[in-house]
Order: C-alpha cells, then sequence, then structure tokens
C-alpha cells in the first residue's frame, strides 16, 4: 500500500526558500503511471493546488507561484521535493503531497495523501 | 482562471440526504473529483470522474455533473460526515479546488 510523508523544516523566515520532500513508500516513484504533486491549505482555508511533477521531469506548475516554484524527483530516494523561492506570510499553510492517480482508474484525482506539514513564515 | 464556487456552508438533519453544490463555468464538460476533509486530517478522496466512489466509500456517498452545477449527495447522513467537501478539476492545464463547503450534520 503506498504511502507518503512529507518532511521539512516547520519554520521559514521571510524572502527565504521553503523546502519539502515527500517520501513515497510501498511503491515506486518511477512507476511511470503516476504524477505526484503538492497541495497546500492556508489557515482557515480552501485547498490550493501547488504542482504536479512525473518522474520523467515533466511538470505542471500553479501559474500563481510558477516563477517562485521548483519540483524535482529523486528516483534513487523514491522521493519529490517543492521549492519556493522568496516566501511571505501568505506562504504559511499546512503543505500536503498527493499522488495524481492514473486515468483509466481514478480519472486522474489526487487518490493518496500525506498527511501534511505545517509551515510558517516569520521571522 | 477557471474558478469553482461552493457554498461555505451546509446543514442536514440527522439521516436526511445533504446536497452540496459545485458552480463553474460548463463543468458538466470535465472530470469533476470530491474531497472529504475532518478536522485535523488530510483531504480523502470520495467521488472520482464525476459518479465514481473508490473502494471502501460507502454507497451513501454519491454525485452527478451537468451544465454549471456537481452535486455531492450523501445519504442517510451521520455525525461521522461532519466534514469540508471540496470539489476539483482540471482546467487548461491547472488543477482548480472550490473553497470547500462544511457540511453540519444536526
Amino acid at each position: 500500500q503506498v504511502q507518503l510523508q512529507e518532511s521539512g523544516p516547520g519554520l521559514v523566515k521571510p524572502s527565504e526558500t521553503l523546502s519539502l520532500t515527500c517520501t513515497v513508500s510501498g511503491g515506486s516513484i518511477s512507476s511511470g503511471s503516476y504524477y505526484w504533486g503538492w497541495v497546500r491549505q492556508r489557515p482557515g482555508e480552501g485547498l490550493e493546488w501547488i504542482g504536479n511533477i512525473h518522474y520523467n521531469g515533466n511538470t505542471f506548475y500553479n501559474p500563481s507561484v510558477k516563477s517562485r516554484l521548483t519540483m524535482s524527483v529523486d528516483a534513487s530516494k523514491n522521493q519529490f521535493s517543492l521549492r519556493l523561492t522568496s516566501v511571505t506570510a501568505a506562504d504559511t499553510a499546512v503543505y500536503y503531497c498527493a499522488r495524481r492517480g492514473m486515468i483509466v482508474t481514478v480519472r486522474g484525482a489526487f487518490d493518496i495523501w500525506g498527511q501534511g506539514t505545517m509551515v510558517t513564515v516569520s521571522s | 482562471s477557471y474558478e469553482l464556487t461552493q457554498p461555505l456552508s451546509v446543514s442536514v438533519a440527522l439521516g436526511q440526504t445533504a446536497r452540496i453544490n459545485c458552480e463553474g463555468n460548463n463543468i458538466g464538460t470535465k472530470d469533476v473529483h470530491w474531497y472529504q476533509q475532518k478536522p485535523g486530517q488530510a483531504p480523502v478522496l470520495v467521488i472520482y470522474g464525476n459518479t465514481n466512489r473508490p473502494s471502501g466509500i460507502p454507497e451513501r456517498f454519491s454525485a452527478s455533473n451537468s451544465g454549471n452545477t456537481a452535486t455531492l449527495t450523501i445519504s442517510r447522513a451521520q455525525v461521522g460526515d461532519e466534514a469540508d467537501y471540496s470539489c476539483q478539476v482540471w482546467d487548461d492545464s491547472t488543477m482548480v479546488f472550490g473553497g470547500g463547503a462544511k457540511l453540519t450534520v444536526l
């Protein structure tokens, strides 16, 4: 059974870079059938999609963060990562990693989610 | 950019039927997915591809999608169904979520 686990610092200073990693267990990130994504949720707000990445490096980014965002995959570690530069208080949120399931099975929905990690941007 | 609009809150009496709408321009032409999120927990997929339930999701959960409105229906509502419900679509290479609707079971 595939599981996802986010890791990274819980506190980041304004103007610095937020870096998070999602470790995939119970399955291979290199299977080729899936995209892997990040979703965040600001306190008291709804879900916001950040971006998706395939293990071959193909990416889709939310235009609202595209200029500050880099996603990457480390297949040797079965991990994918998010890097968000020049953060502000508006980037304070719970960050979730998730698997975008296959079109033929779940029509591309996010079918598996990590538990989420809280990131606060503050000096 | 594409927008999805959901009511902030929906209330339903215990054992009755709850309906949660998700409005978007021609949403009926898109695949709509629904997620349930309980406080302090990660979202859980409850409906994918407009009408399909993942394994483990009760038959009480159903959905439809036509025109400019997609609807999640929860029959025989239980206290355990209290949660935020968010719709989601893919539009022009962008994934879009609705703002989420909080379901209260009275």
